[in-house]
């Protein structure tokens, strides 16, 4: 099973700041890696699909890069929705998620 | 696209809850869905899939559910099914519907979730 570490666990920001988040695989992964917003009571909305192709609907302040086992999801400018939860997802031999960055509040 | 999850509730260990996910616009009979389920506070775990009838209609399951759940498909009611039996306490969850893309790899469409709660 391929696993999945992303960091940090939480990112304290202010709106109008950037974000990095990362997530790193125990193997490679090629390209098949996807990231996932989740609100308070929602479900998870895809963002971004094989590392960097934004989902449709999708602003374009999200963008992801990287291959293999180093990915990054960047936030350009924070706006107050975007303050939530975000997964990685890869698609290996099964499908599995990180567990998760918190971008809170500062 | 619309996708809706039902038949949650509360259940005790050991016996068997039937989950519905009832979908609408979309060719459902085109798509493989898949379950994926959150314990409360938790992350997001994958459950299993069932594919489209050109795939032969093929399943694939988490190693923590398999032989324990199956995932089933009427296309002629766009609604696919998931089968829980001898139910833990650890299956306790938000179990979520979702349309998957891109050669099964990606979740693009998700129900609003149902809680299964398995508890004495």
């Amino acid at each position: 099973e391929i696993v999945l570490t992303q960091s940090p666990a939480t990112l304290s920001l202010s709106p109008g700041e950037r974000a990095t988040l990362s997530c790193r695989a125990s193997q490679s992964v090629s390209s098949y890696l996807a990231w996932y917003q989740q609100k308070p009571g929602q479900a998870p909305r895809l963002l971004i699909y094989d590392a960097i192709n934004r989902a449709t609907g999708i602003p374009a302040r999200f963008s992801g890069s990287g291959s293999g086992t180093d990915f990054t999801l960047t936030i350009s400018s924070l706006e107050p929705e975007d303050f939530a939860v975000y997964y990685c997802q890869q698609r290996g031999i099964w499908l599995t998620f990180g567990g998760g960055t918190k971008v809170e509040i500062k | 696209v619309q996708v809706v999850e039902s038949g949650g509730g509360l259940v005790q260990p050991g016996r068997s809850l039937r989950l519905s996910c009832t979908t609408s616009g979309f060719t459902f009979g085109d798509y493989t869905i898949s379950w994926v389920r959150q314990a409360p506070g938790k992350g997001l775990e994958w459950v299993g899939f069932i594919r489209s009838k050109t795939y032969g209609g093929a399943t694939e399951y988490a190693a923590s559910v398999k032989d324990r759940f199956t995932i089933s498909r009427d296309d002629s009611k766009t609604i696919a099914y998931l089968q829980m039996n001898s139910l833990k306490n650890e299956d306790t969850a938000v179990y979520y519907c979702t349309r998957v893309v891109r050669d099964d790899s990606y979740f693009d469409y998700w129900g609003q979730g149902t809680l299964v709660t398995v508890s004495s």
